[in-house]
């Protein structure tokens, strides 16, 4: 059970390019989020999805796209990147208990940085 | 909006030291609390969460108590040791909606104990 993963774990960009982040859970949660961490800011939420095929705007959805063709993974797109998206993004995923939604699961983080 | 307030860091204190970082909340209706800790090239790990007012959570020596009538959530532990050095997330879900629309995060605590 390797929970939740993301790849890449790294990765640097130039102003323009774009590049695709893959977020993969093995938990069967219905729920996934992106969230990208700045210092000082705490997490802010990007998108997330309640489900297959769904997708809604979070806090800061501006520059990025995404897309839940499966049940298990959750993909966020930089058509083209700017240097304000250098941060470090986190997946997380969460199931849905009787009383509402249940503790998020966080992957270990893709640290992108874009000159 | 939600919005989630913890003390700004770094805090450090000495091996053994009692340990309270504060976190106050905003929120419509009745939010599950949470802290989650992120060790150092980490992602979010959960430390402890309540759902309900006068819930208290406890995990590997922390606690925290649910206080509704002050709108409060503060961490605790009688005796921290070095491998407690993180940062520290104070963060809420009010399930606003109906939906899981992700949690509300401050901004962490970084915490360093020295030895």
């Amino acid at each position: 059970n390797a929970g939740v993963t993301q790849t890449p774990k790294f990765r640097v960009l130039k102003t323009g390019q774009s590049m695709t982040l893959l977020c993969a859970q093995d938990m069967n949660h219905e729920y996934m989020y992106w969230y990208r961490q700045d210092p000082g800011m705490g997490l802010r939420l990007i998108h997330y999805s309640v489900g297959e095929g769904t997708t809604a705007k979070g806090e800061v959805p501006d520059g990025y796209n995404v897309s839940r063709l499966k049940k298990q993974n959750f993909l966020l797109g930089l058509e083209s990147a700017a240097p304000s998206q250098t941060s470090v993004y986190f997946c997380a995923s969460s199931q849905v208990i009787t009383s509402g939604v249940d503790e998020q699961y966080f992957g270990p983080g893709t640290r992108l940085t874009v000159t | 909006g939600d919005s989630v307030t913890q003390m700004e860091g770094p805090v450090t204190l000495s091996e053994e030291a009692f340990l309270t970082i504060n976190c106050t909340y905003t929120a419509t209706g009745y939010p599950s609390l949470f802290w989650y800790v992120q060790y150092p090239g980490e992602g979010l790990q959960l430390l402890l969460k309540a759902t309900k007012a006068d819930d208290k959570g406890s995990n590997k020596g922390f606690e925290a108590t649910y206080r509704k009538e002050t709108t409060s959530f503060h961490l605790e532990k009688g005796s921290v040791q070095v491998s407690d050095s993180a940062v520290y997330f104070c963060a809420l879900n009010s399930y606003s909606g109906g939906g899981a629309d992700g949690l509300t995060f401050g901004k962490g605590t970084h915490l360093i104990i020295q030895p």
